[in-house]
């Protein structure tokens, strides 16, 4: 079974700086998808950024990149120039690629709060 | 039209009531989920519709009956709850069950506080 694994519960950052979030994850497939996902007080789940696993770049979206090391199975969010709106909970999630179930497998959460 | 709505944001119910929550997309997404939140928690999966189908049930009490009357609409229709059911109650969609470029889209969920 897949587990996903996020051991920071809570992290606070200043304005401005860059802050790193931590996820790892256990499985023995070969193909999969990575995301992370935001939300905020509103509630909203909203898509960060995605990554691939049989794609070797890491993605990026705009103040967001990830850092994909697939033999470790990590799968860290860095938020560069961190705004008071990044403020929120976020998942990291797996998905199986093909799977039948179509189920992603979230963690437990980071809870960030960017301090003014 | 890029959004997942839940109506109602907030709903109180007893126990001995019936009550349905309502999720709708217009992106022509053919695979909509329900997940269930309990606070400080990630997501649980409980059911998955794929082309109006059920595709998956998570082991999910019976007291919980979802509905897809048609690929823009799903329902989850409630009945003789208990309070550990309160939660936030969580619609999405995507374009195909196995298809994630886009990942998921999520609506802003329904907040349920059974009494």
């Amino acid at each position: 079974a897949q587990t996903v694994t996020q051991s920071q519960p809570e992290m606070s950052v200043q304005e401005a700086e860059t802050v790193t979030l931590s996820c790892t994850y256990d499985t023995s497939e070969n193909n999969y998808y990575l995301f992370w996902y935001k939300q905020p007080p509103s509630r909203q789940m909203i898509l960060v950024i995605r990554q691939e696993a049989y794609k070797q770049q890491n993605a990026t979206e705009n103040r967001f990149s990830v850092n994909f090391q697939k033999a470790a199975k990590s799968f860290s969010l860095k938020i560069s120039d961190s705004q008071l709106g990044d403020t929120a909970m976020y998942f990291c999630a797996f998905m199986n690629y093909g799977g039948s179930q179509g189920n992603l497998i979230f963690g437990k959460g980071t809870k960030l709060s960017v301090k003014p | 039209d890029t959004e997942v709505t839940q109506t109602p944001k907030h709903l109180v119910m007893g126990m001995t009531n019936k009550k349905s929550l309502k999720c709708e997309q217009h992106m022509g997404h053919r695979a909509m989920y329900w997940y269930k939140q309990k606070a400080k928690k990630p997501p649980e999966l409980m059911f998955v519709y794929s082309y109006e189908k059920l595709s998956i049930n998570e082991s999910v009490p019976s007291r919980f009956s979802p509905e897809c009357p048609n690929s823009s609409l799903l329902n989850l229709h409630l009945h003789a709850l208990q309070p550990e059911d309160s939660a936030l109650y969580l619609c999405a969609s995507s374009q195909e069950l196995r298809e994630l470029n886009y990942g998921y889209t999520f609506g802003s969920g329904t907040r349920l506080t059974v009494v």
